[in-house]
């Protein structure tokens, strides 16, 4: 079946903007998570939802940092008023109900603010 | 909080041989412990899982340690190929239960 899309694959923006970036998960994956990859650095976690509800969002760096899942399916992640430092891969990752069970990522999207 | 430590940035082995990787952890007793590929351009992709109370796990060319009085997993591939090259990288349950926590990653390379 179809895994993890995310859209944009890559998005250049201009300082001060707002971008918004999109996942879709894997159909009945009720739980989903974004991810953050700086050059060199390692996966950093940023939110994870349980259907709609975020029960941790404490990995989000700065109140401008939102995002939200709709449906049980699609989520958003939304960057207000982009910094330089905002630069990086952002990975969306989900699974199922199953302890133990994998993340299936999608391949992300590049974020370059200029 | 957890921290988890790959010691090698990057790994350079000949074709053939066995590559090693090490995952250390502090601070926690997952009760289990996982390992991801990731190549360029790519998201990580999973590979093994291996629960505390298993000491190896096996998948075809790869194996899985896990050793919680050293609080180590070692990630071994044999016989080793140039399409094994990748980064490899572990991860284990937060406390709270709601996400992974990911290590750095260990770049591994396979000459021919």
């Amino acid at each position: 079946g179809a895994g993890v899309s995310q859209s944009p694959s890559n998005k250049v923006t201009e300082k001060g903007k707002d971008v918004e970036l999109r996942c879709d998960p894997i159909s009945g994956h009720t739980a989903l998570y974004w991810y953050r990859q700086s050059l060199g650095q390692g996966l950093e976690f940023l939110i994870y939802f349980q259907g709609n509800s975020a029960p941790d969002k404490s990995g989000l760096p700065s109140d401008r940092f939102s995002a939200e899942r709709t449906g049980g399916s699609v989520s958003t992640l939304t960057i207000q008023r982009t910094q330089q430092e905002d630069s990086a891969v952002y990975l969306c990752a989900s699974r199922d109900d199953r302890g133990n069970s994998p993340l299936h990522f999608g391949n992300g999207t590049r974020l370059t603010v200029t | 909080s957890q921290k988890i430590e790959q010691n090698s940035e990057a790994l350079n082995i000949q074709e053939g041989k066995t590559a090693t990787l090490t995952c250390n952890y502090t601070n926690y007793s997952p009760a289990y412990l996982q390992w991801y590929r990731q190549d360029p351009g790519r998201g990580p992709v999973f590979l093994l899982l291996i629960r505390e109370n298993e000491k190896e796990k096996r998948k075809e060319r790869l194996k899985v340690t896990f050793d919680t009085t050293l609080k180590q997993s070692l990630f071994h591939i044999t016989a080793s190929q140039p399409a094994d090259s990748a980064t490899y990288l572990c991860a284990l349950e937060n406390q709270a239960g709601t996400a992974l926590i990911f290590g750095k990653g260990t770049t591994l390379s396979v000459s021919s």
